[in-house]
């Protein structure tokens, strides 16, 4: 249990539409990440946030984009999906004062895009 | 731009026997940490070793030891006693010691560990 919780776990979307994917920070950690692993690969490094600015982003066009809350907690947002986006979704959340740079990640959310 | 290589998509143990996952990684920079994550069929990825670069003693947790090679850069998970918990795909992973990358890690593309009863 690494106090990193991702909502929804699993959802269907149509190419072309939205969507909003969401992470609950563990307690005290400052900075939260999202990786997207499609199926058989390695996550790769979507973004990451530190105090509600985008602080790192990976190779990823614009229309992934995200917020971060005063409470840590964070969202990931995917406009006109595509079916390439179909993939495992997962948040990671560290405190940046952690040089050693321990993160704990949650259990995903799985991305269908038909 | 920092690239992970684990070569062996899939390997098999006997329980209790020891298996050994293989890891190279491409980088120009000195200071980095590298990773083992466990990512068992519930998809939460769980930290089983890390290595900062500068130490060249290699990471030891329990069952689990690494062998750090930095000048090939090489790193490798042993693990030792092998149970069937220990199942899953297992990602090494790259985060450079810059400042301002705390949690952009570069993963390679896993292995499927199977343990055999």
């Amino acid at each position: 249990e690494t106090g990193v919780t991702q909502s929804p776990t699993h959802l269907i979307k149509t190419r072309g539409q939205q969507v909003t994917l969401r992470c609950s920070s563990q307690s005290g950690h400052n900075t939260v990440s999202w990786y997207q692993q499609a199926l058989g690969q390695g996550p790769q490094f979507i973004f990451q946030y530190y105090r509600e600015e985008e602080n790192g982003r990976g190779n990823f066009p614009p229309r992934f984009s995200g917020l971060q809350f005063p409470n840590y907690s964070s969202e990931l947002n995917v406009n006109a999906l595509e079916l390439d986006d179909s993939a495992l979704y997962l948040c990671a959340s560290s405190l940046r004062s952690d040089t050693g740079n321990t993160i704990y990640f949650g259990e995903g959310s799985w991305l269908t895009v038909v | 731009a920092q690239t992970v290589t684990q070569s062996q998509p899939e390997m098999s143990v006997q329980e209790a026997e020891t298996v050994t996952l293989s890891c190279t990684y491409d980088t120009s920079e000195s200071d980095y940490y590298l990773f083992w994550y466990k990512q068992p069929p519930s998809r939460q990825m769980i930290l089983v070793i890390r290595q900062e670069a500068y130490k060249q003693q290699n990471a030891t947790e329990n069952r689990f030891s690494v062998n750090f090679q930095k000048a090939a850069k090489s790193f490798s998970l042993k693990i030792s006693d092998s149970q069937l918990g220990d199942a899953a795909m297992y990602f090494c992973a790259y985060r450079s010691a810059f400042a301002g990358n705390f949690n952009k890690f570069y993963f390679g593309s896993g292995t499927k560990l199977n343990v055999k009863p």
